[in-house]
């Protein structure tokens, strides 16, 4: 069975740049989470769907990130313009449902903003 | 105060040992309780879930203290595959609280 799927798994971008993160997640699964990992904050949730419906985006840094999910098999994050201090790991996961379900990671886009 | 708490270690154990990490959680109305895993560079896998009664999985043995609010993993007879970052994870609400995880290295 196919996991979730991210692309690109790795990302070099100048900054000012526009990056567009891709991640489906697995069939069945309604719920869609989007992560960033740094060595400094650990694990932060940036925003999650339920349904595709966008949930809590609390955890958005800025406004110059955004995200979408127009149907059950996909959803995008996008930076628009791109800064060095982006430069992290995006991991996506999805789950049956929200609340106490277990989450499934995709592998990560390594994004590194020069 | 953070919501989830983990020693970062790294904990350095030799094979064959015996090594465990807790964990303590704040919020008293979490219901759901997890431990994943994360090598290096990889995205974090769900090792198990934990449940109130604790529950085993091979070598590996969860327990909840719901009245001290903390979490505990026990690895039996370390091998060097076990070397990794151990999350841990409770459900508060509608979505997931990651801890920033223990380090494992286990040696020859």
């Amino acid at each position: 069975d196919a996991g979730v799927i991210q692309s690109p798994r790795h990302e070099v971008t100048e900054m000012g740049q526009e990056v567009t993160l891709r991640c489906k997640p697995i069939s069945g699964h309604n719920s869609l989470f989007w992560y960033r990992q740094t060595m400094m904050r650990g694990l932060e949730l940036l925003i999650y769907f339920n349904n595709n419906v966008p949930i809590d985006d609390s955890g958005m840094p800025e406004d110059r990130f955004s995200a979408k999910m127009p149907n059950a098999s996909f959803s995008t994050l996008k930076i628009q313009p791109s800064e060095p201090r982006d430069s992290a790991v995006y991991f996506c996961a999805s789950s049956f449902g929200l609340g106490g379900y277990e989450q499934y990671f995709g592998p990560g886009t390594r994004l590194t903003v020069t | 105060r953070k919501e989830v708490e983990q020693d970062p270690g790294p904990f350095n154990v030799p094979e064959g040992a015996t090594v465990a990490f807790n964990c303590t959680y704040s919020n008293s109305a979490s219901q759901s309780f997890f431990w994943y895993r994360q090598d290096c560079r990889k995205e974090p896998k769900l090792l198990m879930s934990v449940y109130s009664s604790g529950n085993e999985d091979g070598r590996f043995t969860a327990q909840l203290n719901r009245a001290s609010q903390y979490i505990s993993l026990l690895i039996r007879d370390s091998k060097l595959s076990d070397s990794a970052t151990y999350l841990c994870v409770v459900n508060p609400t509608d979505k997931l609280i990651f801890g920033t995880g223990t380090r494992l290295q286990v040696f020859p």
